[in-house]
């Protein structure tokens, strides 16, 4: 199984701050497609996850564009370039590419 | 607006069987594959089954292989996980979500295995 591991488990960040978490995986993650799969979800405290990027760097609907993903083969970066209340909570990195599906360990986002 | 709601989650005792229910709506359900994720208390995600649009391929964690059964039925917009030989592990809020990228999670049913 692909081993995905999150660098770090937390995050401490002082509001209007940017904030990076890193995402690396034990194998590549270029799928036959050519696609590179490697999602970001956010989980705010009590609330279901919620998806913030797909494909490396592609934001969803709704998402502010303070979010971006970076990174490929096997490393990849979530960033935050200001920091707002509402960012509070665990991101996880979940590669899609191969199966099964793995999920980073998570890391937790809190105000300093 | 896209929605998918779990329903079938419960207590249970260890080496019981569990059926969990997921209802989508406001998408093709029969265009995109669907997943399952659990969260045990106080810990992170775990990816747990997968499936195609179809039906003819499914994936598990090994952590699963074997006791459990994800299929769906595209007639009625609805996903399921049959789960047998149930462990004090296996304790954890299910999760369905749209797609094998988990796009969309619902609410999730909470599991508790335990005697």
């Amino acid at each position: 199984d692909v081993v995905v591991t999150q660098s770090p488990l937390s995050l401490p960040v002082t509001l209007g701050q940017p904030a990076s978490i890193s995402c690396r995986s034990s194998q590549g993650l270029v799928h036959s497609d050519g696609n590179t799969y490697l999602n970001w979800f956010q989980q705010r405290p009590g609330q279901s996850p919620r998806r913030l990027i797909y494909k490396v760097s592609y934001r969803d609907s709704g998402v502010p564009d303070r979010f971006s993903g970076s990174g490929s083969g096997t490393e990849f970066t979530l960033t935050i370039s200001r920091v707002e209340s509402e960012d509070v909570g665990v991101y996880y990195c979940m590669q899609g590419t191969h199966w099964p599906r793995t999920f980073g360990q998570g890391t937790k986002v809190e105000i300093k | 607006e896209v929605q998918v709601l779990e329903s079938g989650g419960g207590l249970v005792q260890p080496g019981g069987s569990l059926r969990l229910s997921c209802a989508a709506s406001g998408f093709t359900f029969i265009t995109y594959g669907m997943s399952w994720v659990r969260q045990a208390p106080g810990k992170g995600l775990e990816w747990v089954s997968a499936i195609s649009t179809s039906g003819g391929s499914t994936y598990y964690a090994d952590s699963v292989k074997g006791r459990f059964t994800i299929f769906r039925d595209n007639s009625k917009n609805t996903l399921y996980l049959q789960m047998n030989s149930l462990r004090a592990e296996d304790t954890a809020v299910y999760f369905c979500a749209k797609g094998t990228q988990c796009d969309y999670w619902g609410q999730g049913t909470p599991v508790t295995v335990s005697s």
